[in-house]
């Protein structure tokens, strides 16, 4: 079945510095989805993308969605510690279910 | 408004032994999902339900039976637990809608098989 592929699976920055996570894909999605796991707790929805192209902005974070709609991307500028977690793009099919990349784990040093 | 509740938080089981996860959720949402969530490797569709009195399965429904008697519940069984099922379980309800099928999650259930 369809699968995303997120990378890289674990990042260390320093406080202030940038981060970008990457989901990709080789078959064309309708839409992605991005979750923020905090340590020890749940996934919670951030946001979707359904067009080509589409680039949606909240605070701090930047959402892409390719031209092509076969990748994603979310970039955080200037890190806190409160963005510490695990960042997940997950993707609808036809079926409802919601299938989830594995992961890219953020660690953001004070 | 408690959103998806889930029970229990921790189990131990030994290997062979039953049990069943509930997940409830107040939000009259049609669908409810269970997921499991080990290191690196995200989290896998176990099983899911599109509405009362029905089921289908997941990426890795070996092992693991489900009922959706009512809306509002969706029940996780294990027959005979093995520990390759240590896990971190989550069930998730959403409202497909406007093109859109937005997860909620439960809190999650922390089960060791010894």
């Amino acid at each position: 079945g369809q699968q995303v592929m997120q990378i890289p699976q674990y990042q260390h920055v320093q406080e202030g510095e940038d981060f970008t996570t990457y989901c990709n894909s080789s078959t064309t999605l309708s839409n992605i989805q991005w979750y923020k796991q905090r340590p020890g707790g749940h996934p919670v929805f951030l946001i979707q993308l359904v067009k080509s192209g589409e680039v949606k902005k909240q605070k701090r974070l930047t959402f892409q969605f390719g031209e092509a709609k076969k990748n994603s991307s979310l970039h955080i500028t200037a890190t806190q510690t409160t963005d510490v977690g695990t960042y997940f793009c997950a993707f609808s099919g036809s079926a409802r279910q919601l299938t989830f990349g594995s992961g890219t784990q953020l660690t953001v040093l004070p | 408004n408690a959103g998806v509740t889930q029970t229990p938080k921790f189990r131990v089981l030994k290997t062979g032994q039953s049990m069943t996860l509930l997940c409830a959720q107040d939000m009259n949402h049609e669908y409810m999902y269970w997921y499991r969530q080990d290191p690196g490797m995200g989290l896998r569709l176990i099983h899911y339900s599109v509405g009362e009195g029905t089921t289908a399965k997941g990426e890795v429904p070996d092992g693991y039976n489900v009922s959706r008697l009512k809306k509002q519940n969706f029940l996780l069984g294990l027959e005979s637990a093995a520990p390759s099922q240590t896990s971190v379980y989550f069930c998730a309800s959403s409202h497909w809608g406007n093109g859109a099928n937005v997860l909620t999650f439960g809190a999650g259930s922390r089960l060791t098989v010894l």
